[in-house]
């Protein structure tokens, strides 16, 4: 079956520190792959996606790529702020699982001042 | 900007009673769904619904739980006789013109269930 598997956490990072989060996958077909973030208190948001190989997704300064050599797509951004710490989710939706995501354990970031 | 909206954002019940969740899927979404995420775990999917019926059901979606969208508006779970492992938080979530696929899943802000 298909699988998710991030970076273990907690991260903290200083602000304007460069951050990298890890996310690898096992799918049997040929997924769309997705950053999801959760706010403390709130559901989670699509931060970003990519849905073929090579593509690269980015929003507010955070950029992913799909790698299919490698079965990635990990999470940076160059510089964090105090209001990136949230935790971090990395998931994948296959066109054969009639709508079914995949989530990965989610990464908790926090960014200190 | 649309979103999905969840009522109650916190429910305690107790062992063995029935729950319903409820929610309120953006208005021009065709798909629908449950997750859930008990506290440390993943997010795990628990059904999708489309075109009046379920799609897809994983294994923890048993004859304890249904869904329904009983108007154009509403989709609900329904626990049928809580467990103390049925808490967790809820979410329900919905998406455009494809199923997640491509089109990302648009969350609510989940309801806390909490079985005493």
């Amino acid at each position: 079956g298909n699988s998710v598997t991030q970076m273990e956490g907690p991260v903290t990072l200083s602000e304007e520190a460069f951050l990298t989060i890890n996310c690898t996958y096992t799918a049997t077909g040929y997924p769309s792959l997705f950053w999801y973030v959760q706010y403390p208190g709130e559901g989670l948001q699509l931060l970003l996606k990519a849905t073929k190989a090579d593509d690269k997704g980015s929003n507010k300064g955070f950029e992913a790529t799909y790698r299919k050599e490698t079965t990635s797509f990990h999470l940076e951004k160059g510089s964090v702020q105090v209001s990136d710490s949230a935790v971090y989710f990395c998931a994948l939706s296959e066109y054969t699982n009639a709508g079914k995501s995949t989530f990965g354990d989610g990464t908790t970031l926090t960014v200190k001042p | 900007e649309p979103e999905v909206t969840q009522t109650p954002s916190h429910q305690v019940t107790q062992m063995g009673q029935e729950v319903i969740l409820r929610c309120v899927p953006i208005s021009n979404h065709l798909y629908f769904y449950w997750y859930r995420q008990i506290l440390g775990q993943k997010v795990e999917f628990l059904v999708s619904f489309y075109n009046n019926e379920i799609s897809e059901k994983s294994e923890i979606f048993d004859d304890q739980f249904s869904v329904e969208r009983p108007d154009g508006s509403n989709f609900t779970l329904k626990i049928r006789s809580t467990k103390l492992e049925d808490s967790a938080m809820y979410f329900c979530a919905s998406s455009g013109t494809g199923s997640s696929y491509n089109s990302p899943l648009h969350f609510g802000n989940g309801t806390r269930l909490t079985v005493t």
